[in-house]
C-alpha cells in the first residue's frame, strides 16, 4: 500500500521473538489491524488496536502503537514454524467510507 | 462460527470473457467489501456496500460492476477480462460500516 509501509522480509529462529514493523500515514485512523496470510490462503485477522491505546497483548502477540510517529509493531513471542507467513498491517481509512489500506506485507520465515 | 463464503474458489477464464464472483457475508453482517490482491501485492480496495447501497468505490475498473442483494450477498461482475485481472479477489464483511472486517478465503481468478 502506498500509504502504509512495512519491511519486506524477516527471518528468525524458532523460539525467538519476531517483531514486524509498520508505518502508516492517516492520523485519523481509528483502528489498526494485523492480518496473517499463509501461501495461497485468505487473510486471517490476528489482532487489532484502537488508536487511543498504546499497547495490546493477546497471548503470544503484543501490539505496540506510537501514534505520534505513526508506527505500529507486532511482536510474536516464542515464534514457531507455523508462524511462517506474510503479515499485513492495515489502517482503517475514514477517507470516503471506512475501508482498509493494507501495508506492503512482511514475509516472516521461521527457521527450525 | 460462520465465516464469509466466496465462490468459486478458483476460476480460469480467457481474455475478453466475463466472470462473476459471489460473496456470502457472515450472518447479520450488512456491509460487504471487495479487495483485489495481485501476485506479490497487498490487497487493494475495490468497492463496498452497506445495506444494499454502494458506499464507496476504490480502484475498480469500469469493466467491473458489483451489487449487494436483499439477502446481503454480493456479486462482482467482471467483463472483457484482461491478463492483468488475474489475482486473488477477497470479499470481507462487517456488522456495520466501521466495524472490523472479516475476510473470506478469496477467489483466485486466472485469465489466460
Amino acid at each position: 500500500g502506498e500509504d502504509v509501509e512495512q519491511s519486506l522480509f524477516l527471518s528468525v529462529r524458532e523460539g525467538d521473538s519476531s517483531v514486524i514493523n509498520c508505518t502508516y500515514t492517516d492520523s485519523s485512523s481509528t483502528y489498526l489491524y494485523w492480518y496473517k496470510q499463509e501461501p495461497g490462503a485468505g487473510l486471517q485477522l490476528l489482532t487489532y488496536i484502537f488508536s487511543n491505546m498504546d499497547m495490546k497483548q493477546d497471548q503470544r502477540l503484543t501490539v505496540l502503537l506510537n501514534k505520534k510517529d505513526k508506527h505500529l509493531s507486532l511482536r510474536i513471542a516464542d515464534t514457531q514454524t507455523g508462524d511462517s507467513a506474510i503479515y499485513f498491517c492495515a489502517e482503517g481509512s475514514t477517507s470516503g467510507t471506512y475501508k482498509y489500506i493494507f501495508g506492503t506485507g512482511t514475509r516472516l520465515k521461521v527457521l527450525a | 462460527a460462520a465465516g464469509v463464503i466466496q465462490s468459486p474458489r478458483h476460476l480460469i477464464k480467457e481474455k475478453r470473457e466475463t466472470a462473476t464472483l459471489k460473496c456470502y457475508p457472515i450472518p447479520r453482517h450488512d456491509t460487504v467489501y471487495w479487495y483485489q490482491q495481485g501476485p506479490g501485492q497487498d490487497p487493494q480496495f475495490l468497492i463496498s456496500f452497506y445495506e444494499k447501497m454502494q458506499s464507496d468505490k476504490g480502484s475498480i475498473p469500469d469493466r467491473f460492476s458489483a451489487q449487494q442483494f436483499s439477502d446481503y450477498h454480493s456479486e462482482l461482475n467482471m467483463s472483457s477480462l484482461e491478463l492483468g485481472d488475474s489475482a486473488l479477489y477477497f470479499c470481507a464483511s462487517s456488522s456495520g460500516p466501521t466495524d472490523t472486517q472479516y475476510f473470506g478465503p478469496g477467489t483466485r481468478l486466472t485469465v489466460l
